[in-house]
């Protein structure tokens, strides 16, 4: 079955930071990859995908996403971390035959200090 | 400008009271899907439409209802909801459901409460 881990509910970097997030996935076949942000009473907004090549995925606001296929890995990053930042983050993969079913891990909520 | 529409965004009602939550798009967008989201669980979806008239159960079905009549819009009808049912429902499009992986857009949520 697929799925998506998350492995922390919550994230604390003080700002100017890099910060972390970690996602983990088991899925048949070839995955996509994405991340989506939600911030407070707003819909998900789109980050960035991986589909297939370089393992290192730029998006928006600044964040990337590395790609490990050995360690079924998708973790989220950025260099040094603002305070609207803060937010929750979802990984999703896409499941095999699932015509863009997305599977979501349970979230991340990041918390950045001044 | 382009996005994915939510009507209402917030909404109580009582135990068996039909509803209907209206999603929107404007991209042209063939697919279609709902979704809801509960703490711990992360986004689950409900139902998806690759086309018009054609729709599909995903994971968590039960207790809803759903038509694609024109490729715009895609409701969510709860017939007779219930206190489980309470929840955020988010809609999201992408460009096309096969095997493609196209983004989905979301809509900015429904926060719905069945008393």
């Amino acid at each position: 079955a697929q799925s998506v881990a998350q492995p922390e509910d919550q994230v604390n970097v003080a700002e100017g930071n890099p910060l972390t997030v970690k996602c983990t996935y088991s899925v048949s076949g070839n995955p996509y990859l994405f991340w989506y942000v939600q911030y407070p009473n707003r819909g998900l907004q789109f980050l960035l995908k991986y589909i297939t090549g370089d393992n290192l995925v730029k998006g928006s606001y600044g964040f990337e996403a590395e790609f490990n296929k050995s360690q079924t890995s998708f973790h989220l990053k950025k260099p040094s971390a603002l305070v609207s930042d803060s937010a929750l983050y979802f990984c999703a993969v896409r499941a095999f035959g699932g015509y863009n079913k997305l599977i979501f891990g349970a979230g991340t909520r990041l918390a950045v200090h001044p | 400008e382009a996005q994915v529409t939510q009507n209402p965004r917030y909404l109580i009602t009582v135990t068996g009271k039909k509803l209907t939550v209206t999603c929107s798009q404007n991209m042209n967008h063939e697919y279609m899907s709902w979704y809801r989201q509960d703490p711990g669980l992360g986004l689950r979806q409900i139902y998806y439409s690759m086309n018009v008239e054609v729709t599909d159960k995903g994971d968590v079905p039960e207790g809803y209802k759903v038509s694609r009549k024109e490729k715009r819009n895609f409701p969510l009808i709860l017939e007779s909801p219930s206190p489980n049912q309470t929840s955020l429902y988010f809609c999201a499009s992408s460009l096309a459901g096969g095997t493609a992986p196209d983004t989905q857009y979301f809509g900015p949520g429904t926060r719905l409460t069945v008393l």
